[in-house]
């Protein structure tokens, strides 16, 4: 068990529709990233927050946000659903965002856009 | 569970025979190496890391050697076991990036009885 909580671990929505996706990191980590899993695009960088502020962008769309709070979980939300926005979304966190520590992933959340 | 990467490389050795896995990275910048072990239907888990100071580091039966000079990274596992089935990933970031870990494609490792 990584201690990194994703919830919920299954969503089968519309396309259109907006979901929200939930993180606790891991106690004493401060960095929350997330990462979208598609069978044919492996794991892509979607974005870095550390202690209540964003640090780092990747492959995130416009339709995609995120939030971490000042208890330090974090959500993303994903609105306007499309099909191909099916993938596993997995949350991951660090005691530091500078580099050079583990990040210790959660199972994550399986998104179904129907 | 779920798969994961349904076309990936696959690595079929026998139980108990010494496996190697590799990859080649592609920012000569990167200082900051990690390989995970992805198992149907949970997230990448962390094996070991290595930081590009060093060539070679070793954990319980798995060894990590880096090769800067020509951008290679390899775990090898040791007495391979049927609970090692998965698929590993590879993952490099670079100081200052703000370890924004870039993955690999992942290879899939298949141990047989």
């Amino acid at each position: 068990d990584s201690g990194v909580t994703q919830t919920p671990k299954h969503l089968i929505t519309a396309t259109g529709q907006r979901v929200t996706l939930r993180c606790s990191p891991r106690s004493g980590d401060l960095s929350v990233y997330w990462y979208q899993q598609s069978l044919d695009q492996g794991l892509q960088f979607l974005i870095q927050y550390y202690n209540g502020e964003e640090r780092a962008k990747g492959n995130i769309l416009e339709r995609f946000s995120a939030q971490q709070f000042p208890d330090l979980h974090s959500e993303l939300n994903l609105s306007s659903l499309e099909l191909g926005d099916s993938a596993l979304y997995f949350c991951a966190s660090s005691v530091n965002g500078g580099g050079r520590s583990p990040l210790h992933f959660g199972n994550g959340t399986r998104l179904t856009v129907t | 569970g779920e798969s994961v990467g349904l076309h990936l490389p696959t690595l079929s050795v026998q139980e108990g025979d010494n496996s190697i896995i590799n990859c080649a990275y592609s920012n000569s910048a990167s200082d900051y190496f990690i390989w995970y072990k992805q198992e149907s239907g949970k997230g990448p888990q962390f094996i070991i890391d290595i930081r590009s100071n060093m060539d070679k580091r070793q954990g319980q039966r798995v060894t990590v050697l880096l090769n800067k000079t020509v951008k290679h990274l390899s775990l090898q596992i040791a007495a391979t076991q049927p609970g090692d089935s998965a698929v590993y990933f590879c993952a490099e970031t670079r100081s200052g990036g703000y370890n924004k870990l870039i993955f690999g494609a992942g290879t899939r490792l298949a141990v047989h009885p």
